[in-house]
């Protein structure tokens, strides 16, 4: 069936460094992928998202690009800040079927 | 716009008693999705319902039951609750379509006592 593996955290970096975190799908077909995002006590909240292969969804700093060759959808910052600290779930969808998400990554920055 | 709603934010419960947790989605949204999450299973599909009919469902057992009224308002039902129901529900919602997004409100989170 579908899955989805991202890295396991925790992610600790400094503010300002580079971020990446990786994840792979396993899908048949060409799902859609996103990236959410869930800060402390809250929900979640779509990050960025990309629907065909080669697509590069972008927001607030964050980029990922979706790689049929390679199955993965890896998520990167160049400059993280310490608002930047959350969960980061990555999660692909098909037509008719529900998200199916990564187990998230937890990314602390510190000042 | 307004984005999706859940009532009630926290609550307790005590085993064996049931409860019932509302959504409003997105205005014009007709798909609603419920999960689970818990930090031993992570994000886990509860079931779906577009157009007041279930459309997926995960693998849960019967005591968790849906339904969706007219208005694309949801609810979800857990009855003879378990300790291991206390989680963070969360209610979605979106457009129909593969690539629409699919946009989570802020949860209840269950605590059963």
């Amino acid at each position: 069936g579908n899955s989805v593996t991202q890295m396991e955290g925790p992610v600790t970096l400094s503010e300002e460094a580079f971020l990446t975190i990786n994840c792979t799908y396993t899908a048949t077909g060409y799902p859609s992928l996103f990236w959410y995002v869930q800060y402390p006590g809250e929900g979640l909240q779509l990050l960025l998202k990309a629907t065909k292969a080669d697509d590069k969804g972008s927001n607030k700093g964050f980029e990922a690009t979706y790689r049929k060759e390679t199955t993965s959808f890896h998520l990167e910052k160049g400059s993280v800040q310490v608002s930047d600290s959350a969960v980061y779930f990555c999660a692909l969808r098909q037509a008719g079927t529900a998200l199916i998400f990564g187990k998230g990554t937890t990314l602390s920055v510190s000042s | 716009k307004a984005g999706v709603t859940q009532t009630p934010r926290y609550l307790i419960k005590t085993r064996g008693q049931q409860v019932t947790l509302s959504c409003s989605p997105i205005s014009g949204h007709r798909s609603v999705s419920w999960y689970q999450q818990t930090p031993g299973q992570g994000l886990q599909f509860l079931f779906e319902y577009f157009s007041e009919t279930q459309r997926n469902k995960g693998n849960f057992p019967g005591r968790f039951s849906g339904r969706q009224f007219s208005n694309s308002r949801s609810e979800m039902n857990v009855s003879t609750l378990e300790l291991g129901d206390s989680a963070l529900y969360l209610c979605a919602s979106s457009l129909e379509g593969l690539g629409n997004t699919i946009y989570f409100g802020e949860g209840s989170w269950l605590t059963v006592v």
